[in-house]
């Protein structure tokens, strides 16, 4: 069966501009979140929808943001990108917690 | 706020040595730990552990968790250099106000590499 799926692979934006990423969760799982991994502070939740609700934020600024549409996939958009920004962005799918989750391989951002 | 310690931060060992890699976690409403081998890009899951099932074991590589020391240990017996990665551990957590789910917290990872 498909595995997560994230696009585009990788990114490259300029300082002010703003991005937009997708993820296609595993068919029947219904929870996605984002998390953003830098070597500085490793992997960094930022949010976690369920039936196109957010169910969970982390601690990142109001320029992320993200949705989920009724066939589950879901986007995050970060504004007025900054150099900080730089990233791999993972999503996770997941269809119970209790089941655990499964990443997809994540958009290189790079901001210059 | 969560907190999720691992270390060694990065450790270079021999083939056939045998490793333990910890994680120490600080977590409301814990609900499960969960540990992720990353080699490239997407982290591949390896255990859960929750309260009803503190050890786990999968050919060479076992866990278990201590919730008595909020603790848990990966081990990886006579390793190979098929096993150098990243390895992540991760908490479930239900957080006291601000959220409606339970969420995870990672640790800054392990860096594991095996030698020929």
């Amino acid at each position: 069966k498909a595995g997560v799926t994230q696009t585009p692979r990788y990114l490259i934006k300029t300082r002010g501009q703003q991005v937009t990423l997708s993820c296609s969760p595993i068919s029947g799982h219904r929870s996605v979140s984002w998390y953003q991994q830098t070597p500085g502070q490793g992997l960094q939740f930022l949010f976690e929808y369920f039936s196109e609700t957010q169910r969970n934020k982390g601690n990142f600024p109001g320029r992320f943001s993200g949705r989920q549409f009724s066939n589950s996939r879901s986007e995050m958009n970060v504004s007025t990108l900054e150099l900080g920004d730089s990233a791999l962005y993972l999503c996770a799918s997941s269809r119970e917690t209790v089941y655990g989750y499964t990443f997809g391989s994540g958009t290189r951002l790079t901001v210059v | 706020e969560d907190k999720v310690v691992q270390s060694p931060l990065s450790l270079v060992v021999h083939e056939g040595d045998t490793v333990t890699l910890n994680c120490s976690y600080e977590v409301t409403n814990f609900r499960s730990l969960l540990w992720y081998k990353q080699e490239k890009k997407a982290p591949t899951f390896l255990f859960m552990l929750t309260s009803s099932g503190i050890e786990k074991k999968s050919g060479r590589l076992s866990s278990i968790l201590d919730k008595k020391e909020l603790s848990s240990i990966l081990n990886i017996t006579a390793t190979q250099t098929g096993d150098s990665a990243i390895y992540l551990c991760a908490v479930e957590g239900f957080p006291n106000s601000g959220g409606s789910n339970y969420k995870l917290t990672f640790g800054k990872g392990t860096l594991l590499t095996v030698n020929p």
